[in-house]
């Protein structure tokens, strides 16, 4: 079974700084990997998804992330925060019946 | 505007009862989810179903049932045999049951048994 792990909980970063969430996956056969974004009492936004191809991947708000096949990672980076970016994030992978699993997520605070 | 509502938005019920929660979508999507949200954990699949009259148990079911009688409704019911059932409910559905790409999400209903 596949499974997704977030290791960090909060992250605090102030505004103008760069930010880098990390999020290792397992799963056998060639992943389907996802970041989503909530906001507080809110559903979940997509920001970018891989499926294949280049390793970089753009998304929606500045965002990017990079697949790692030998680390089995894809970290979420973004090169200036802005306050409006403080959420909780959720890296996710999916598996071949199309069912996603998601890691716990990271809250991130920007402090101005 | 195309998208996924959730009904209500904040839900409060006494222990023992089942109560339903709503969720339609005007996406004319295949495949609808139903999660469930608790702090730290994530969000952890109930029920899923990939077409009309057809649904899956996801990893924690016990507790919950759902329908799909229509293309665009997928109610959930949170029965009296969920032991904790306050939690954060998310609906999501996605375009094509075969095929890889993302889930779009509800805006949720916060259920809090009293």
């Amino acid at each position: 079974a596949q499974s997704v792990t977030q290791p960090d909980i909060h992250i605090t970063v102030s505004e103008g700084a760069s930010l880098e969430l990390r999020c290792n996956y397992s799963y056998g056969a060639t992943p389907y990997l996802f970041w989503y974004v909530q906001s507080p009492g809110q559903g979940l936004q997509l920001l970018l998804k891989y499926f294949s191809g280049d390793t970089l991947v753009q998304g929606i708000k500045g965002f990017e992330a990079e697949f790692k096949r030998s680390q089995s990672s894809f970290n979420l980076r973004k090169p200036s925060v802005h306050w409006s970016d403080a959420a909780e994030y959720f890296c996710a992978v999916g598996s071949n019946d199309y069912k996603l699993s998601f890691g716990a997520g990271t809250t991130v605070t920007v402090r101005a | 505007d195309g998208g996924i509502t959730q009904s209500p938005k904040y839900l409060f019920r006494k222990e023992g009862q089942n109560v339903t929660l709503s969720c339609e979508q005007n996406l004319n999507h295949d495949a609808m989810y139903w999660y469930r949200q608790d702090p730290g954990q994530g969000l952890r699949l109930i029920y899923y179903s990939q077409i009309v009259n057809d649904f899956q148990k996801g990893d924690i079911a016990e507790g919950y049932s759902v329908s799909r009688e229509k293309k665009e409704s997928f109610p959930l019911t949170v029965t009296s045999a969920q032991k904790n059932p306050t939690a954060f409910y998310l609906c999501a559905s996605r375009s094509t049951p075969s095929s890889y790409n993302e889930q779009f999400f509800g805006p949720g209903t916060r259920l809090t048994v009293l």
